[in-house]
């Protein structure tokens, strides 16, 4: 099993402010997804990320894939309530395999 | 484009008495997992077909969980007997490439 470790594991802040979420392991990937989950939902792809050193820009959402592709980060811009959920990243190994790491809960208050 | 269907959606269970799990993958895609996620922790992968056959099960309890892919299309999830730890949400996840598709999940309560 391909351990990934998320921090922080949970997260309140203003509307307006800034976050950034880590997701670090001792193993390389060959791609690391990002995913968001609501209460009741499954998680959904925000984003896929290959190369090492790659950032990946949606909207208000920047991700960074670490140059040895062992890590991951997700900065969030000026968050919104609607992005209030649970983060998710997961690891591909070999046989597109997932590993999900450990999860940070955001809450983003009005 | 339909999604994953799970059903049911939810259910109470006594211990030691049995579940089963249904999920329809989107239609074509031939790699199909099954993920038990407690409450508060990302999903962990049980088993990963490809088609009808295992890609991996490594990480599913033999002794009491048990999943088939029926004709490489649908597949179920049983749990016999069922322990109080095996409360959590089970999800099914279909994929064509490297992106999965996640079910809304079945939340299971095991008193």
């Amino acid at each position: 099993t391909q351990l990934l470790e998320q921090s922080p594991q949970f997260l309140s802040i203003q509307e307006g402010e800034n976050l950034t979420v880590y997701c670090n392991s001792s193993s390389v990937f060959s791609s690391l997804q990002w995913y968001r989950q609501e209460p009741g939902e499954g998680p959904v792809l925000l984003v896929t990320v290959v190369t090492g050193g790659e950032v990946k820009k949606l909207k208000r959402l920047t991700f960074q894939f670490g140059d040895a592709r062992k890590d991951s980060s997700l900065h969030i811009t000026a968050a919104q309530p609607g992005d209030t959920g649970l983060y998710l990243c997961a690891g591909e190994g070999t046989g597109n395999q997932f590993y999900f790491g450990t999860g940070t809960s955001l809450t983003v208050i009005p | 484009e339909a999604g994953v269907a799970q059903s049911p959606r939810y259910k109470i269970i006594e211990k030691r008495q049995s579940v089963a799990f249904w999920c329809n993958p989107i239609s074509g895609h031939a790699t199909l997992y099954w993920y038990q996620q407690i409450l508060g922790q990302g999903p962990k992968l049980l088993i990963q077909f490809q088609n009808n056959g295992v890609v991996d099960d490594s990480q599913l309890p033999k002794d009491r969980f048990s999943a088939e892919r029926l004709k490489g299309v649908d597949s179920t999830l049983k749990i016999q007997p069922a322990k109080l730890e095996d409360s959590a949400v089970y999800l099914c996840a279909s994929s064509l490439l490297e992106t999965q598709y996640f079910g809304p999940g079945t939340r299971l309560l095991v008193l």
